[in-house]
Order: C-alpha cells, then structure tokens, then sequence
C-alpha cells in the first residue's frame, strides 16, 4: 500500500450534479495530482496542486475543479457532469524535488454519471 | 507533445513463459520512465522505473531498461505466475513548468497467465 487513501469508493450521480471527490496524500508527500481513468484506457493528467495552489493542468476544461489543503489532503470538484465524466479518478502524490519525480497512487474513485 | 505507445492486448500467456510488453515514447529532454501495474480493481502501484540512460528497473523479476537510441522501455520478466495477471502501464514523466510534472501514460497492456 502507498499511503495515498481517496473516498469515496464509489459514486453514482446524474447529469448535471456537482460531485466532489477527497485524496489524502502519503505522509511527506507536498504535492498531489489527480488523473481520470476511463474504462479501458490509460489514466489522464487533469492537474497538480502544489502548495495551495494549481501548478500544472491537463486538457480538462473548467469545471474540474480543485483545491489543496495545508495538511496536503486534496479535493477534486466537477460541476455539471456529463456521461462521459464516467471513469476512475486517481489522486497521485509525491515529494517536490531533484530525483522525487515518483508519484504514489491512491486506490481510487469510481464514478458513475446516469 | 509527449506520448506512450504500448503494444495491444491482451497477452495470453502459460505460467513460466517468457514476458515482454514493448513500450516506446516520445518526448522533449530526459523524461523518467515508469512501468505501473493495475490489477482488477484498484488503483496504480508502481512497479519499476528507470530515470536516465541505459538505467534498468527491476523489481518483483521484472525489468526494463531505459534505451535512449530506440525510444523505449520493454516490461520482461523470465517467468509468469498466475498472480502476474494485471493491466500494465508504460508512462514517463516530464516536467511541465517550475516544480509541476506530469505522467503521460500508454493505453495499457492486459496480461493474463493461465495454467
């Protein structure tokens, strides 16, 4: 196990709700990314938090949403969910730094959009 | 942009065959280069990684080496378990800017081993 816990497990939402997923990162860890898995495929970088604030993002548009906290904890918000919000959400973690390029996955969130 | 091709599955193999899932990149500069494993289920676990030229990753008897010339990072192992069976992910990591990086990841490699 890497010390990267997410919640919830599971979510079922409809179209058009807002959801909010939570990372907790490994300990030591200042810096947490989140990635969207869709079925089949390989995860996507939709972005980084680094001290507070958003440092890197993907090719996700603007209702993907984050926040991190001082404790390092992360939320990911997405607002007006469309069906193909459906996927895994993965949060990443690791330490900023020469040679702390390794990010450390969490076990993940299914969501389901009906 | 930065990219990860993986041969397709699914890799159907007998217990102690040989293993090699191919994986090539292309990026700008010197990304790092990972394998993760996927198995039913769960999240990402890493599973070997490689960080400059001709480096090789082991780990669990896998291993890949990272060959600048080629572009690539081949997952071998020399024998399969039953337990090997998993999604397997080729990805690198560069960065973006200042201290962000990012993984670009391969579309997964499914491998089952049977008996």
């Amino acid at each position: 196990e890497t010390g990267v816990t997410q919640s919830p497990t599971h979510l079922i939402k409809t179209r058009g709700q807002q959801v909010t997923l939570r990372c907790s990162s490994q300990s030591g860890h200042n810096t947490v990314s989140w990635y969207q898995q869709a079925l089949g495929q390989g995860p996507q970088f939709i972005f980084q938090y680094y001290r507070e604030e958003e440092n890197g993002r993907g090719n996700f548009p603007p209702r993907f949403s984050g926040l991190q906290f001082p404790n390092y904890s992360s939320e990911l918000n997405v607002n007006a969910l469309e069906l193909d919000d459906s996927a895994l959400y993965l949060c990443a973690s690791r330490r900023t730094g020469p040679n702390f390029e390794t990010q450390y996955f969490g076990p993940g969130t299914r969501l389901t959009v009906l | 942009g930065n990219s990860v091709t993986q041969m397709e599955g699914p890799v159907t193999l007998s217990e102690e065959a040989f293993l090699t899932i191919n994986c090539t990149y292309t990026a700008t500069g010197y990304p790092s280069l990972f394998w993760y494993v996927q198995y039913p289920g769960e999240g990402l676990q890493l599973l070997l990684k490689a960080t400059k030229a001709d480096d090789k990753g082991s780990n669990k008897g896998f291993e890949a080496t990272y060959r600048k010339e080629t572009t690539s990072f081949h997952l071998e192992k020399g024998s399969v378990q039953v337990s090997d069976s998993a999604v397997y992910f080729c990805a690198l990591s560069a960065r973006t800017t200042g201290t962000a990086s990012k993984l670009t990841f391969g579309t997964g490699t499914r491998l089952q081993v049977t008996l």
